[in-house]
């Protein structure tokens, strides 16, 4: 069982799509993270969420703490977006999501 | 600035040999983390401390070790490295909340 689900496990779009990213879990949280990581490995953080909503140039995410559910959104998608997002969520410990293979075709 | 920094960024070592991996932040957080990432598994956790000399299992611990002497480094010690253990490693630290990741450490054991 986890304790955090991603969908879909693997996503391609065309450049200028508009991308939802869903995050679900089952554990009491303080927060959760959205991360991002390149091709190359390193592993950046894009959002810490513990309410409501949290904007960054093109990226948006959400979390509704009642329905245990966080999505991140990408408008106007480029080919640099093209990554791996990584759901996860501070409890007790960090649980994190298997990610979201990203990949935005020009 | 402030950083994370894991060493060596690859390491090639033979089966059943002792290897360890370096993990130093200078934001003086107290929570650490140690995880390994494989297809299909995605971030696992092996060990984790909240401050000086304390030290938690987690999901994947065995086979691995830590030691927290001081606030900045977590070094994760492999006993007697097995195939199995071939991976991304990636520390993490957080100041309770949020978290800073290192670039990783690619492990190949052979």
């Amino acid at each position: 069982k986890n304790e955090v689900e991603q969908s879909p496990q693997n996503l391609t779009a065309q450049e200028g799509e508009f991308i939802t990213i869903n995050c679900s879990y089952s554990v009491g949280i303080s927060a959760l993270h959205w991360l991002q990581q390149h091709p190359g490995g390193g592993i950046v953080s894009l959002f810490m969420l513990s309410s409501g909503k949290k904007k960054h140039g093109r990226l948006i995410a959400t979390i509704n703490i009642q329905e245990k559910h966080s999505s991140l959104h990408i408008t106007a998608s480029h080919p640099r977006d093209s990554a791996v997002y990584i759901c996860a969520v501070t409890g007790n410990q960090f649980y994190f999501g298997t990610g979201t293979s990203l990949t935005v075709i020009p | 600035d402030a950083e994370i920094t894991q060493s060596p960024r690859h390491k090639i070592t033979e089966t059943g040999r002792q290897v360890t991996l370096a993990c130093h932040q200078t934001w003086n957080h107290n929570n650490m983390f140690w995880y390994r990432q494989d297809l299909g598994h995605g971030l696992r956790l092996i060990h984790y401390s909240y401050g000086v000399h304390d030290t938690n299992k987690g999901e994947v611990s065995d086979g691995y070790s830590v030691s927290r002497s001081n606030t900045e480094d977590l070094p994760l010690t492999l006993e007697s490295a097995a195939s199995s253990q071939t991976s991304v490693y990636f520390c993490a630290s957080s100041p309770g909340r949020g978290a800073f990741f290192g670039q990783g450490t690619r492990l190949t054991v052979v």
